[in-house]
């Protein structure tokens, strides 16, 4: 069964950082691009950034928003997925979903790790 | 990048209506588009892929079509249980990218 737990998750002050990491099991980790999706409080869904797969030596790609502020890995032998949140602003308040990809389409999602950033 | 244009953003229909939201892409990405269905506090769930695959476990009244730009998902006979609101998302390596929601209310 496919599972994904996010945590590390807080209150931080605005040009703060943050590390959010993501637990993935029952699939083999490394065959799959891995994304961080994005949810302002009432607000709809945002494409945050994503880890590719081994075939394509995990290279990584950031929406425009975020790009320079935030940086994911991966932790293969852990079967671990990072965001590196920098720079923190108001607006990247929400909560953080990690999920993964397979043929088309991301599921199931975990719960997500709620961000705030506020003074 | 590309774009997904969601509409109606909002949508209200009785039980046992059939209801239809549209997403058009900016591009042509072929069959590529998953639709989502989420409830207040909650993570979305897969509704749809590859335009018109119905997820396992999910009720037959739901269905995707389309190709290209245009992609739409029905809901043949709507149910209480079916307040909530939908996202498309497209998956055209490597970047994606979601419609902007459409909230369904059951009058």
């Amino acid at each position: 069964e496919v599972q994904l737990v996010e945590s590390g998750g807080g209150l931080v002050q605005p040009g703060g950082s943050l590390r959010l990491s993501c637990a993935a099991s029952g699939f083999t980790f490394s065959d799959h691009d891995m994304d961080w999706v994005r949810q302002a409080p009432g607000k709809g869904l945002e494409w945050v950034g994503r880890s590719e797969n081994k075939p394509k030596n995990y290279n990584t790609e950031y929406a425009a928003s975020v790009k320079g502020r935030f940086t994911i890995s991966r932790d293969n032998s852990e079967n671990s997925l990072y965001l590196q949140m920098n720079s923190l602003k108001i607006e990247d308040s929400a909560v953080y979903y990690c999920v993964v990809w397979f043929n088309g389409y991301v599921a199931p999602w975990g719960r997500g790790t709620l961000v705030t950033v506020s003074s | 990048d590309i774009q997904m244009t969601q509409s109606p953003p909002t949508l209200s229909a009785a039980v046992g209506d059939r209801v239809t939201i549209t997403c058009r892409a900016s591009q042509s990405i072929d069959i590529w588009v998953a639709w989502y269905q989420q409830k207040p506090g909650k993570a979305p769930k897969l509704l749809i892929y590859k335009a018109s695959t119905l997820e396992s476990g999910v009720p037959s009244r739901f269905s995707g079509s389309g190709s290209g730009t245009e992609f739409t998902l029905t809901i043949s006979s709507l149910q209480p249980d079916d307040s909530a609101t939908y996202y498309c998302q497209h998956y055209y390596i490597p970047r994606t990218s979601f419609g902007q929601g459409t909230k369904l209310e059951i009058e």
